[in-house]
């Protein structure tokens, strides 16, 4: 059974900072790996989708890793600022589409 | 314009009552999922739907009856609603092609049920 964990569960940082989001998974059999961005009270935005045969995906400010071996996916933001402040969550595809989530990083990025 | 649409948005009922949600899109997608989101904010996958036909069914209680009309709808009844059942209830869409997913799931803006 997939399990998906996100650490830190909360982060706290000043406007400007560079920072990580990790997102690790117990079973590396998956077919891609998506992060999500989801506002408070609002429906889930998709923020970078990458492929189990791929390495890294970039959007913006956004750069997210994947190493399917080790479990792990990172979402590293430059240059934070206060509209990203959101809970961050990272979900593991099956072929069949069905996805497992993590239970979120909520980022807080002070002006 | 919205691609994956839920209604209502949000829905406050007494306990026992019957109730749907409905999910509509127009993406052109061939799956469509729904989703339950606690008060932990932890998502976990309910039902999942291709082209009309029942392909993920997680351990729910069956008070809870996905309905496919069609490949763009998905809606969720639930019957003898309890207070358990309150939550964000997120429908998905998705494109496969030859059993392959090929396009990234798309969510919409969730409906928040309170049983009370």
């Amino acid at each position: 059974k997939q399990e998906v964990t996100q650490i830190p569960a909360a982060l706290s940082v000043p406007e400007g900072e560079n920072l990580v989001l990790n997102c690790s998974f117990t079973d590396s059999a998956i077919y891609n790996l998506q992060w999500f961005r989801q506002d408070p009270g609002k429906g889930l935005t998709s923020l970078l989708l990458i492929q189990s045969s791929q390495r890294e995906q970039t959007s913006g400010r956004l750069n997210a890793s994947l190493d399917k071996s080790s479990g792990r996916s990172t979402l590293y933001i430059a240059a934070s600022q206060p509209g990203d402040s959101a809970t961050y969550l990272c979900a593991v595809n099956t072929n069949a589409g069905k996805s497992t989530f993590g239970d979120g990083t909520t980022l807080t990025v002070k002006p | 314009d919205t691609a994956v649409s839920q209604t209502p948005k949000y829905l406050v009922t007494q306990m026992g009552n019957d109730k749907s949600i409905k999910c509509e899109q127009n993406l052109g997608h061939d799956t469509m999922y729904w989703y339950k989101q606690d008060s932990k904010k932890f998502l976990k996958i309910m039902f999942s739907y291709n082209n009309k036909e029942l392909i993920i069914n997680e351990t729910v209680p069956n008070r809870f009856s996905p309905k496919s009309p069609d490949k763009a709808h998905l809606n969720l009844h639930i019957n003898s609603l309890e207070l358990g059942d309150s939550a964000v209830y997120f429908c998905a869409s998705s494109l496969h092609r030859r059993g392959r997913l090929i396009a990234e799931a798309f969510f919409g803006q969730g409906t928040r049920l309170t049983v009370v």
